[in-house]
């Protein structure tokens, strides 16, 4: 069963404009959130992470949200740029060694 | 440093076939995991290695194993290959010292393509 769901597998915004990428988790053991960035034809790389003490991350354009009561976190990009373009996981992670991943958002960026 | 390197890069099997991938992991880490990445489904666990020990594997077949090296270089094996095993294999190192996964370092992946 999907424990980390992404339910929009696409976004599409301007350039300059915000993105925000949603993401809902159902088990209540995660207590570190990552965000993933993929390129085709590339492994994906970390971009941002929260632990579950926090309810906010920032790093430069990228900031991360965490609602535990709704187990709910987002990731807004401001502004965004071409270069944004990717497909972006949300993965979430207990004390068993392993990231239980979303099923990703492709997000293109319109100049 | 070098990055996680993975081998093949792509490879093409037939059903029934078996099929060894291989994964150096970046200089200095101890743990490799494995994941398989489908379109739609994400990432899916497959399992994850820290000093030659499995320390925790997903719900996938008997078909898919694992094992790890002592120089940290990792392998997995999926024997009697089916259609739905076509699929991008991804590699990834980290320190490997926290219960918690954390930031996990990804190699470029291997494309497996069964017919």
């Amino acid at each position: 069963d999907q424990q980390v769901k992404q339910n929009s597998p696409s976004l599409s915004v301007q350039e300059g404009r915000i993105s925000i990428l949603n993401c809902d988790y159902t088990n209540s053991m995660f207590d570190y959130f990552l965000w993933y960035k993929k390129y085709p034809a590339e492994g994906p790389t970390f971009l941002i992470s929260i632990s579950s003490i926090k309810d906010k991350n920032e790093d430069g354009r990228f900031t991360v949200f965490l609602n535990k009561s709704a187990k709910h976190l987002s990731l807004h990009i401001v502004p965004s740029q071409p270069g944004d373009s990717a497909v972006y996981f949300c993965a979430a992670s207990s004390r068993d060694y392993k990231l239980s991943f979303g099923a990703g958002t492709t997000v293109t960026v319109r100049a | 440093k070098a990055g996680v390197t993975q081998t093949p890069r792509y490879l093409i099997k037939t059903r029934g076939q078996q099929v060894t991938l291989s994964c150096s992991p970046i200089s200095g880490h101890r743990s490799v995991s494995w994941y398989q990445q489908t379109p739609g489904q994400g990432l899916q666990f497959l399992f994850e290695y820290f000093s030659e020990t499995q320390r925790n594997k997903g719900n996938f077949p008997g078909r898919f194993s694992g094992r790890q090296f002592s120089n940290s270089r990792s392998e997995m094996n999926v024997s009697t290959l089916e259609l739905g095993d076509s699929a991008l294999y991804l590699c990834a190192s980290s320190a490997g010292t926290a219960l918690a996964a954390g930031e996990l370092f990804f190699g470029e992946g291997s494309r497996l393509t069964v017919l």
